[in-house]
């Protein structure tokens, strides 16, 4: 069974740090790898994808993906109280020829930003 | 949240009764998923629809069936419900061209006494 870890933290940084949040994933022939925010009591919102080994960055967001190690992580740079929140891995099961994308989800990192 | 809605919003039903959720989109995206979320498991993956008529299980299955008559609406029916699908159910749409890439309706919360 395809399984993508996260540690469940909380993880807790001062305001203007750098937050780093960190996955592991089982299936090798993974591609597809994603970052969801989600606030408490709110649904998923899809904030960072990465398709190829090495960064991608979007504004104060960073994605790193290391294939070879099978492992993603996310950066935020200056965070802020507002990114307090839980953060889900995401990885994608492509089917060759088919037409159906499902995602393994991690159980998420809770992270605390302390002004 | 991209053009989703969800209904209703929160459901107490006791158990043993039949129950359906709904997932309406705007958006005209092919794709349509439906997951649950309980705290130690996360998100998993219920049924999808790669189209009108098209579903599929997921990997939590058992206990629901979906229905998709219409690109926009996804239903999700617990034919019988028990206190395990006690959960919150959150839909989700993804494109063709971006079928990767999904987007999260606002969720409802279910509890089944």
């Amino acid at each position: 069974q395809k399984e993508v870890e996260q540690n469940s933290g909380p993880l807790s940084v001062p305001e203007g740090a750098i937050a780093s949040l960190n996955c592991t994933y089982s299936d090798r022939g993974s591609q597809s790898f994603f970052w969801y925010r989600q606030y408490s009591g709110k649904s998923p919102e899809l904030i960072m994808s990465i398709y190829s080994n090495g960064d991608k960055e979007d504004g104060r967001f960073t994605a790193q993906l290391n294939k070879a190690s099978q492992y993603v992580s996310l950066l935020i740079r200056d965070s802020q109280p507002s990114d307090s929140a839980t953060y889900l891995c995401a990885v994608i099961e492509e089917r060759r020829g088919g037409s159906n994308y499902k995602l393994t989800f991690g159980k998420g990192t809770l992270l605390t930003v302390n002004p | 949240d991209a053009g989703i809605t969800q209904s209703p919003r929160h459901k107490v039903t006791e158990t043993g009764t039949p129950v359906t959720l709904r997932c309406h989109q705007t958006e005209n995206h092919r794709y349509m998923y439906w997951y649950r979320q309980d705290p130690g498991h996360g998100l998993r993956l219920i049924h999808y629809s790669y189209g009108v008529k098209d579903t599929d299980k997921g990997e939590v299955s058992d206990g629901y069936s979906v229905s998709r008559s219409k690109t926009e609406d996804f239903l999700l029916t617990l034919e019988s419900a028990t206190s395990s699908q006690t959960s919150v159910y959150f839909c989700a749409i993804s494109e063709e061209l971006r079928p990767y890439e999904q987007y999260f309706g606002p969720g409802t919360r279910l509890t089944v006494t």
